[in-house]
Parts: structure tokens; C-alpha cells; sequence
């Protein structure tokens, strides 16, 4: 079973300032890893996805994200913050080698909403 | 290119009344379909999922059901809402392990 925890439901950051949204982890199997933004009103987009190839995964808008197995996190960052970042970010995990039985299903996180100050 | 496409994208309901949102999918054949809602400071919550025509799978027990009655076609159905399946239902589609959603239905019971 995967569950995943995302510590902090609001996060707020100055224009130009380093974001950090933390995301941890838990799987019975070696994972994959996701994080997702939803602006409002709208479906989710994926930012970026680790399946254990790189341990840092570079994403789109100046996204990153490290994995690190030994505090089963996988945090995003970018380091400056614009206002078009403001959104609500997801962080999913699926197993890794169980594709016959979970079909894909992501678990998702509480979520994150991101506030950027100008 | 694959779309995904979703409707009504907001709905007022009555409590007791019957729902149906509908889930298409466009460019791609036999895909895996999934049924997420989020509520509010909740997360999403994996409702059903579906590997083919009329196989469904339910997550979790609740007042809803699902239906794929053709290969890119999904629909999420109630015969009586209750004011607790107030929500963002979002449908999406896998590919090479990755999810990809559609606009989302907002649903409201009043």
C-alpha cells in the first residue's frame, strides 16, 4: 500500500523567493513519484514524475524535485517564486512493479496551496 | 493527440435528485479510465476506475456508480444525492504510467 503526506496545506512565499513544498512518502514497493498543479476551476497538469531513473527530476515552469530514499521525500522546488505560480500542487505515488493489480491508480496528497505576495 | 473531455462543467443539484456526469475521451483506444473527486481540503479521493468496456471497479462504498457503456466513454452516476457528494469530480486517462486529466465537473447539492 502507498499513502503520501504533505506537510503544510498553505504555503506562502514573497515574488522571487525560493519555494519549497515538502513532500514524504510511504510504499511497500519501490515507487514512483508524481507531483501535479491545479489552478482554479481546472483538471490537474502533471509538473513532473520520478521512476527511478534520476534522483533530481527537472520539470516544466523551473520546477525540480530531489527523491530521497533514506527520508522517503521527493520535495518540490523552484528557486524564484513568480506570481503565475500560485496554484494547488498534489504529490502522488504509485508502486513500482505492480502494474497488473494497481492499474495505474495514483494516491494522492492533501495538497499544497502555493500563495505568492508580490 | 489524445483530449479528455468533460461535462456538465458545473452542476447545482437538489439533495435527492439523480446525477450523471459524462467522461470522453478522444485519439487513443482501450484507455484506463478513473474517477477522482476532491473536496475541499480533502485531497483526491479515487472513486472508480475501468481497464474496459463494463468493467468497473469501485474504491471505496458511497452513494455514487460508474458505467462504461463504450471504449472512451466514462460516466459517473447517482439515483439520489446526498449533500455530502458535494464536490470537483475529475475524470482522467493513463498513459505510459502517467495520469491526465480532464477540466473537472463541479458539483454542488444543496
Amino acid at each position: 500500500a502507498q499513502s503520501v503526506t504533505q506537510l503544510g496545506s498553505h504555503v506562502s512565499v514573497s515574488e522571487g523567493a525560493l519555494v519549497l513544498l515538502r513532500c514524504n512518502y510511504s510504499s511497500s514497493v519501490p515507487p514512483y513519484l508524481f507531483w501535479y498543479v491545479q489552478y482554479p476551476n481546472q483538471g490537474l497538469q502533471l509538473l513532473l514524475k520520478y521512476t527511478s531513473a534520476a534522483t533530481l527530476v527537472k520539470g516544466i515552469n523551473g520546477f525540480e524535485a530531489e527523491f530521497k530514499k533514506s527520508e522517503t521525500s521527493f520535495h518540490l522546488t523552484k528557486p524564484s517564486a513568480h506570481m503565475s505560480d500560485a496554484a494547488e500542487y498534489f504529490c502522488a505515488v504509485r508502486g513500482q512493479g505492480a502494474g497488473g493489480t494497481s492499474y495505474g491508480k495514483l494516491t494522492f496528497g492533501q495538497g499544497t496551496i502555493l500563495t505568492v505576495h508580490p | 493527440s489524445q483530449t479528455i473531455h468533460q461535462w456538465p462543467a458545473t452542476l447545482v443539484q437538489p439533495v435527492g435528485s439523480p446525477l450523471s456526469l459524462e467522461c470522453t475521451v478522444e485519439g487513443t483506444s482501450n484507455p484506463n479510465l478513473y474517477w477522482y473527486r476532491q473536496a475541499a481540503g480533502r485531497g483526491l479521493q479515487l472513486l472508480f476506475y475501468s481497464v474496459g468496456i463494463g468493467q468497473i471497479s469501485s474504491e471505496v462504498p458511497q452513494n455514487l456508480s460508474a458505467s462504461r457503456p463504450q471504449d472512451r466513454q466514462f460516466i459517473l452516476s447517482s439515483k439520489k444525492l446526498l449533500l455530502s457528494d458535494s464536490g470537483f469530480y475529475l475524470c482522467a486517462w493513463r498513459r505510459a504510467g502517467e495520469l491526465f486529466f480532464g477540466e473537472g465537473s463541479r458539483l454542488t447539492v444543496l
